[in-house]
């Protein structure tokens, strides 16, 4: 399985301010994802991010708020921006593996976000 | 509204019992993964099994799969310390996106 890394890996600001997230996948993925997770609650899918595109966004959810980047096939960003204490989550990166019949989804150790 | 709802929402049981975890989905999928998480950190891929198979094992884990029920079980034997964490099902459609949809997942508590 692919091999995730995140940074930071927790950070604690101040509303109004931005965050990015990086995610690094130590080999090329078809499909990287980003995921929020609330205290307490289940895994809800932000984005889907498009190498070379404008990532595809679920309901509720705008670029705005969480632009996304994907330069390549390893490495994307996420970035909440104007940040409220509603926004403190984990945010995990995910993927999916190198070839497009692999449907298994891997994730990476999560960014944990608390907006004071 | 969630695709997977899962029960129970906790369970707590002895350590060295089986340990039973339900999922169920409301639309046809192509596949269906398990995940474990522990205290808040990255989610760990257990296991995938794909709408045409039954069951599958990987060591102490089996995953059963009823697509007429639309429902699937995760059966931890011989449970573990260790074993104590947040359980998720993850439902996956080919048709249309490709996106997982989670459920609400089972708190499990192993007691030494």
């Amino acid at each position: 399985s692919a091999v995730i890394s995140q940074k930071p890996s927790r950070d604690i600001c101040q509303r109004g301010t931005s965050l990015t997230i990086q995610c690094q996948v130590d080999s090329q993925v078809t499909m990287m994802f980003w995921y929020r997770q609330q205290p307490g609650q289940s895994l809800t899918l932000i984005a889907t991010a498009n190498q070379g595109s404008e990532a595809t966004y679920e309901s509720g959810f705008v670029i705005d708020k969480f632009p996304i980047s994907r330069p390549n096939l390893t490495f994307s960003t996420l970035t909440v921006s104007n940040m409220s204490p509603e926004d403190s989550s984990i945010y995990l990166c995910s993927v999916r593996g190198a070839h497009r019949e692999d449907d298994e989804q891997f994730f990476g150790p999560g960014t944990r976000l608390t907006v004071l | 509204s969630q695709q997977g709802e899962e029960d129970p929402q906790a369970l707590s049981i002895q350590e060295g019992e089986n340990a039973t975890m339900n999922c169920s989905y409301k639309t046809s999928i192509n596949n269906l993964q398990w995940y474990r998480q522990n205290s808040g950190r990255g989610l760990v891929h257990l296991i995938l099994i794909r709408s045409n198979e039954r069951e599958k094992h990987s060591g102490r884990l089996r995953v059963t799969l009823d697509t007429s029920k639309k429902s699937s079980s995760l059966l931890i034997t011989a449970s573990r310390a260790a074993d104590t964490a947040s359980y998720f099902c993850a439902t996956g459609r080919r048709i249309g996106n490709e996106k997982l949809t989670f459920g609400t997942g089972t708190r499990l508590t192993i007691i030494p």
